[in-house]
């Protein structure tokens, strides 16, 4: 069966630190991958996904950047952290047909101090 | 462009009691849609589909959906509310052929009373 792994669970950064979220899912080749934000209290908000090793689409502009070295790997990365940056940080993954759901890992708690 | 609207952010119900959590969407083809349900500090598990192949869908937990094509709706329903129900729910579109990502709705946070 296939599983995601996110980590870590939670982490604490002051602003101007660089970041470094991991994922990895098991059990499946050339997923679609996912990196959503959710801020308190506000929905999910698409940041990047990726069809491909190598192939990023970004959704939003800002700080962030996102990487797929590797078929089942997805980092999500910043240089220079902000105090916006702050939230819940989802990874997921997808079978690349029509009407595959969205399988979701448990999550990073990032704070920005 | 596809769009979820969620109605009522917060819905309260009494344990025991029927669940409803409305969902519509706005989609120029035939969607496929979702619920998903999030506890607190977890990620996202899928509740149940639709993908054309019946309008009334179960998923797990006793929860299930309705598709009305002449509503456009995707209302999620249980008959009989558990404490362990409470959580957030959100609706997700995606439209047929898309490679990109789903668009959900704003969620709704179900609340379950004693």
């Amino acid at each position: 069966s296939q599983t995601i792994h996110q980590w870590p669970a939670t982490l604490v950064q002051p602003v101007g630190s660089p970041l470094s979220l991991e994922c990895t899912v098991e059990g499946t080749s050339n997923p679609n991958l996912y990196w959503y934000r959710q801020a308190a209290g506000r929905g999910l908000q698409l940041l990047f996904y990726s069809v491909g090793i190598g192939q990023i689409s970004s959704e939003v502009p800002q700080n962030l950047s996102a990487s797929r070295p590797q078929d089942r790997q997805f980092i999500l990365s910043s240089k220079k952290l902000l105090l916006s940056d702050s939230g819940f940080y989802l990874c997921a993954w997808s079978v690349p047909t029509g009407g595959s759901p969205l399988h979701f890992g448990n999550g990073t708690r990032l704070t920005v101090t | 462009a596809q769009s979820v609207t969620q109605l009522g952010s917060h819905v309260s119900v009494s344990e025991g009691a029927l669940v409803l959590l409305r969902c519509n969407y706005s989609s120029s083809v035939p969607p496929y849609l979702f619920w998903y349900v999030q506890y607190p500090n977890q990620g996202l598990q899928l509740l149940l589909k639709y993908t054309s192949a019946a309008t009334l869908v179960k998923g797990i937990n006793g929860f299930e959906a309705e598709f009305k094509k002449s509503e456009t709706s995707f209302h999620l329903t249980k008959p009989s509310a558990h404490m362990s129900d409470a959580a957030e729910y959100f609706c997700a579109v995606k439209k047929s052929g898309s490679a990109r990502q789903l668009t959900f709705g704003s969620g709704t946070q179900l609340t379950v009373l004693p």
